[in-house]
C-alpha cells in the first residue's frame, strides 16, 4: 500500500517568513495530492491540492509543487501570519487518502 | 450549504461494548470515507462508500464494520472495543468515488473507551 513520509514533524517560524513542508509517497499508482490544515481540536480542512498532470499550482500564500518522477512534493506558504499555526498533513490518494504523520507550525509574532 | 456532519461528538464507552457512529455528507456528494486518528498521528482510512456498495477498507479487523444508506448518509459500527479504539472518528465526503476527488471532513466524533 501508499507509504507517505513527512518532513519535518515541526516548524517554528517568526511571522512574515516562509514555511516549507515535505512530503514523499510510494506508490506511482497515486495521482491525486491533497494538504490539510487542522487546528487544535478542529476538523482538517482542505486548502490546497495537485493533481499528477500538474507540476505546481498556487493559492495566494500558498503553493504546492509535485515532483511525479521524484514522488515527492511540497507545501510552500509565505508571508507567514499567526494564524497560520496549525498541524498540517498531506496526503496521497490511490482510491484512499494515505497521510502523512502531520507537521506542526508554529508562527512566531 | 452544511458541511459533513457527524454524531454523537463525544462518546464514552467500557471496553467489550459496541458503537455506532453517523454521519452525513455534503448535500449533492455519494461517497462517504471513514478515518481513524489517534492523537499525535495522521487520520488513517478505514472505509470508503459509494452508492452504497463499499469500494475500498483499510487495516482494521472484522470488529469495524459500516453501510451508507439509500440517501448517502453512513454508520460506522465497532464491536468488542478495545482501549486502543478511542481516537478521533472522521468521516469525509465527496462528490464522487474517485480517487482523485477532494474530500471533505466533518468534525468528528471522540471516542474514549475506559
Amino acid at each position: 500500500g501508499e507509504n507517505v513520509e513527512q518532513h519535518p514533524s515541526t516548524l517554528s517560524v517568526q511571522e512574515g517568513d516562509s514555511a516549507v513542508i515535505k512530503c514523499t509517497y510510494s506508490d506511482s499508482a497515486s495521482n491525486y495530492f491533497p494538504w490539510y490544515k487542522q487546528e487544535l481540536g478542529k476538523r482538517p480542512q482542505l486548502i490546497i491540492d495537485i493533481r499528477s498532470n500538474v507540476g505546481e499550482k498556487k493559492d495566494q500564500r500558498i503553493a504546492v509543487t509535485l515532483n511525479k518522477t521524484a514522488k515527492h512534493f511540497s507545501l510552500h506558504i509565505t508571508e507567514t501570519q499567526p494564524e497560520d499555526s496549525a498541524v498540517y498533513f498531506c496526503a496521497a490518494s490511490d482510491y484512499k487518502l494515505s497521510f502523512g504523520a502531520g507537521t506542526t507550525v508554529t508562527v512566531r509574532a | 450549504d452544511a458541511g459533513v456532519t457527524q454524531s454523537p461528538t463525544h462518546l464514552i464507552k467500557t471496553r467489550g461494548q459496541q458503537v455506532t457512529l453517523r454521519c452525513s455528507p455534503i448535500s449533492g456528494h455519494k461517497s462517504v470515507s471513514w478515518y481513524q486518528q489517534v492523537l499525535g498521528q495522521g487520520p488513517q482510512f478505514i472505509f470508503q462508500y459509494y452508492e452504497k456498495e463499499e469500494r475500498g477498507r483499510g487495516n482494521f479487523p472484522d470488529r469495524f464494520s459500516a453501510r451508507q444508506f439509500p440517501n448517502y448518509s453512513s454508520e460506522l459500527n465497532v464491536n468488542a472495543l478495545l482501549l486502543g479504539d478511542s481516537a478521533l472518528y472522521l468521516c469525509a465526503s465527496s462528490l464522487l468515488g474517485q480517487q482523485n476527488q477532494p474530500q471533505h471532513f466533518g468534525d468528528g466524533t471522540r471516542l474514549s473507551i475506559l
